[in-house]
């Protein structure tokens, strides 16, 4: 059964240093999403992409994020200087459509910030 | 804005038992779509059921069945028999059409005891 796979499963990084997490979606899926769990709390959503432009992102995803697909297999999180307040887990997702269709998430990069 | 409340921080049962999860959603939407997902202890989201706003029928599926309440904006989730596998995090989420966020609530823990 296609899965949505996510490197590193746990990143341990600097404050101010720049992380890029990877994804690589279900491979007929069109729609692709980035979501963080701080430890023991809810899941919030990030970012949404689709057609190679976001398409929808929350007050979370500020100019310290990007997000690319840059070979057409690959997604990719990058976090440009992390502070503290960035250590979660975080999760990748697709779909074949939007908001109708159930999202496929992949097991998470757990991100700690030092 | 979209709302999803699940009121039970944690459920503690012993195995065999029935349980059931609660969740609450708020929206302004007349189209609207609801989840489940399970988070087991190795930490990855797993989907476990969609329903649409239109479709107030009752899902079972196994030892799992679900309740849709439009009345009462509940999507209420019912485990039969539980057991000790059935222990994980369980996440009421909601999504409506025109935007691609999952909403999510924050969670209910699930302890089955054997």
């Amino acid at each position: 059964e296609p899965e949505v796979t996510q490197t590193p499963s746990h990143q341990v990084t600097q404050m101010g240093q720049e992380v890029i997490l990877r994804c690589v979606p279900i491979s007929n899926h069109l729609y692709f999403y980035w979501y963080r769990q701080i430890l023991g709390q809810k899941v919030e959503f990030l970012v949404s992409f689709y057609n190679n432009e976001i398409s929808e992102k929350s007050e979370i995803f500020d100019d310290q994020f990007s997000v690319e697909r840059p070979d057409g297999l690959n997604f990719t999180l990058k976090i440009r200087s992390t502070k503290l307040e960035d250590s979660a887990m975080y999760f990748c997702a697709s779909s074949w459509a939007s908001a109708s269709y159930e999202q496929y998430f992949g097991p998470g990069t757990r991100l700690t910030v030092t | 804005a979209q709302k999803v409340t699940q009121a039970q921080t944690e459920i503690s049962v012993v195995e065999k038992e029935d349980v059931t999860l609660d969740c609450v959603y708020e929206t302004r939407d007349t189209t609207y779509y609801l989840f489940w997902y399970k988070q087991p202890p190795s930490g990855e989201l797993v989907f476990l059921i969609r329903r649409n706003s239109f479709d107030e029928q009752n899902e079972i599926s196994g030892r799992y069945s679900w309740n849709f309440q439009k009345s009462t904006s509940s999507f209420n989730f019912t485990i039969t028999a539980s057991q000790v596998v059935d222990s994980a995090v369980y996440f009421c989420a909601l999504s409506v059409t025109g935007r691609r966020a999952l909403t999510f609530g924050s969670g209910t823990r699930l302890q089955v005891q054997p």
